[in-house]
């Protein structure tokens, strides 16, 4: 389709366990935002992407957290060594260009449970 | 830093009723607000948004003014349907640290009743 693409859209793994979770852009987006969905903090940023600038990560919450954007693209959100605290819903977003004119995209989210 | 703060609800309503819902924010410079919804099993889409002082966004139905003075973004809707049953997020755009990064309330889930 022609929307923001996650996957998987489910992840049961054990406390201690490293996790990758996907994202696919709309095509032809600079832009691409991580968030994080949980029942206590709600909405929360985690990291921005745009072009070829230095990502804008003030918003992952330990060292364990880290993402990467290859080619432009596609991009992972990668937890190591996971918590029960790190379950939440995971979202990307994508926008043409980042500016505030540009609406964000979101895709349908990774459900992260850690048991 | 910059935050949403929005009714937490649950709000419930019957067909046709009058929504608000209450939105108000914290930031430094002139942010954009917006309002999304998720509706149930769907991801999170802009319902519509407002860019300076006095800005009216619509759609659906829906309405929202960019109030500076009182530093808030009401959500309204004069006659909700039950389609319209859905989690509301009020959010601004934070630009420091250069990104555009959206800051959300912490949603308003509206159920309306036929």
């Amino acid at each position: 389709g022609a929307g923001v693409s996650q996957s998987p859209s489910n992840k049961v793994t054990e406390k201690g366990k490293d996790v990758e979770l996907r994202c696919d852009p709309i095509s032809g987006h600079t832009a691409l935002y991580w968030y994080r969905q949980s029942l206590g903090q709600g909405l929360e940023f985690l990291i921005y992407f745009q072009g070829n600038s230095a990502p804008d990560k003030s918003g992952l919450p330990s060292d364990r957290f880290s993402a990467e954007r290859t080619g432009g693209s596609v991009s992972t959100l990668t937890i190591q060594r996971t918590q029960q605290e790190d379950s939440a819903v995971y979202l990307c977003a994508s926008s043409s260009s980042g500016g505030v004119n540009q609406p964000q995209h979101f895709g349908d989210g990774t459900r992260l449970s850690i048991l | 830093g910059d935050s949403v703060t929005q009714m937490e609800g649950p709000v419930t309503l019957s067909e046709e009723a009058f929504l608000t819902i209450n939105c108000t924010y914290t930031a430094t410079g002139y942010p954009s607000l917006f309002w999304y919804v998720q509706y149930p099993g769907e991801g999170l889409q802009l319902l519509l948004k407002a860019t300076k002082a006095d800005d009216k966004g619509s759609n659906k139905g829906f309405e929202a003014t960019y109030r500076k003075e009182t530093t808030s973004f009401h959500l309204e809707k004069g006659s909700v349907q039950v389609s319209d049953s859905a989690v509301y997020f009020c959010a601004l755009s934070d630009t420091q640290g250069g990104s555009e990064k959206l800051v959300f309330g912490k949603g308003t889930k509206l159920t309306v009743n036929p």
